[in-house]
């Protein structure tokens, strides 16, 4: 199975943009590569979810290596509701489950 | 639209005592994911419905747990004879189709505990 690997935590200073990286060296060329969050308490939000060129949407972008070997998440402008747990998923071909890593817990410091 | 509707959001049970899990998709969704997140863990996959189907159930535990998605009405997880081990927050999600292409909305959850 396709895996994706995160680091455990980050640390970024509000209103600075945040970048979080993500590898998936074993994707096939049909996974797309979805990001979640999950802030304290709550359940799992979408953010953003793409193929191979890069996306933005009001949340975030969403960067793609030429080889779609990794990613990468950037929070342009990061605050403190932003401090949550990232999830890097890989939407596999041949399940229809979103599968949960451990995620990066990223951290704000006012 | 209403989001993914749980309840309740907190629920407390005996050991010994049965729980239900109710879940409510957005309207037009098709498709129910529930989710299991034991205290500071992350979250693990149980089963995956459509209506009137179960669809995939390679996370549910064997006995004591059961799951439902009737042609109307909510989703239903269902907890036989709860231990404390099952204490834990219990995530449900829809789609309109599988999380493949489309996102996923998560409710807030239900937090068992088993006392």
């Amino acid at each position: 199975d396709a895996k994706t690997t995160q680091p455990n935590s980050m640390e970024s200073n509000e209103e600075e943009p945040v970048h979080l990286p993500c590898n998936h060296s074993t994707i096939s060329g049909t996974d797309y590569i979805h990001w979640y969050r999950q802030l304290p308490s709550q359940g799992p939000e979408y953010v953003i979810h793409g193929l191979t060129s890069n996306v933005n949407n009001r949340m975030a972008s969403l960067a793609i290596a030429e080889d779609r070997k990794s990613s990468t998440l950037i929070l342009h402008r990061a605050t403190l509701r932003d401090a949550a747990v990232y999830y890097c998923i890989l939407a596999m071909n041949r399940d229809d489950k979103i599968i949960f890593g451990k995620g990066t817990r990223l951290h704000i410091l006012p | 639209n209403a989001g993914v509707m749980q309840n309740p959001r907190h629920l407390v049970r005996r050991r010994g005592q049965e729980a239900r899990l109710r879940c409510s998709p957005m309207k037009g969704h098709s498709h129910v994911y529930w989710y299991r997140q034991l205290p500071e863990e992350g979250l693990k996959f149980m089963v995956y419905l459509q209506k009137e189907n179960i669809i995939d159930e390679s996370g549910m535990p064997k006995e004591r747990f059961s799951a439902e998605f009737p042609k109307e009405g909510p989703s239903i997880l269902r907890i036989q004879q709860v231990v404390r081990g099952d204490s834990a927050a219990y995530f449900c999600a829809s789609s309109h189709g599988t999380g493949l292409i489309t996102e996923a909305f998560f409710g807030q959850g239900t937090r068992l505990t088993v006392v």
